[in-house]
């Protein structure tokens, strides 16, 4: 089993959609997070970083951190053609380099 | 407003060659990383530098060697380049470890 686990996608919705982007993980002792977007041929970009479990919100961006069941989310409201991208989740423990998983490629279609 | 700069952005080396890759930070970020990025595999981490003067294998370090030449800059160098290491390579930089980390655009590298 892999350490942080995300469905690749892709996933298409249409423009104005709320979107649901999601990680599991296995190891219990991360407790900090973190969400990029990468569009294509460019580095990651940082979207959101939270520590332990609960809510973030960022414009447009929430996420969502339930340390119980090992699960983190990233939402997106009124998403747009630009969030067309690949979204990747990172986790860390204290002290401990970030893991990064697979990447979500997501398309909004207008 | 540079922030993270790799160089070269593209190359195409032949089995057996040698090559450096370069990254330059300007935001006086203590640790900086190396990544390579596979499809289907995410970010892994080849070698990191917590601080100047300090270097560290990652997840994926054969194959690779690392200099930390002073705070700014952090660079990698294939030996020996093989066909398996064709990926594209990331350097990011952080205020420390668990920090949110900074990527560069990339070097993509091709083996042949």
């Amino acid at each position: 089993q892999k350490e942080v686990e995300q469905d690749p996608g892709p996933l298409s919705v249409p423009e104005g959609a709320i979107v649901s982007l999601n990680c599991t993980y296995s190891n219990s002792a991360f407790q900090y997070f973190m969400w990029y977007r990468q569009y294509s041929r460019k580095g990651p970009e940082l979207l959101m970083y939270t520590y332990s479990s609960g809510n973030k919100e960022d414009g447009r961006f929430t996420a969502q951190v339930d340390k119980s069941s090992k699960y983190i989310s990233l939402f997106i409201r009124d998403s747009q053609p630009s969030d067309s991208a690949t979204y990747l989740c990172a986790m860390s423990a204290a002290g401990q380099n970030f893991v990064f998983g697979p990447g979500t490629r997501l398309s909004v279609l207008p | 407003n540079a922030g993270v700069t790799q160089t070269p952005k593209f190359q195409v080396l032949k089995t057996g060659q040698s090559m450096t890759l370069q990254c330059a930070q300007d935001m006086n970020h203590n640790s900086m990383y190396w990544y390579r990025q596979d499809p289907g595999m995410g970010l892994r981490l080849i070698y990191y530098s917590a601080s100047e003067g300090t270097t560290d294998k990652g997840e994926v370090p054969n194959g690779y060697n690392v200099s930390r030449l002073n705070k700014r800059e952090f660079s990698l160098r294939l030996e020996s380049a093989a066909p398996s290491q064709t990926s594209v390579y990331f350097c990011a930089s952080s205020e420390g470890r668990g920090q949110p980390q900074h990527f560069g655009d990339g070097t993509r590298l091709s083996i042949l």
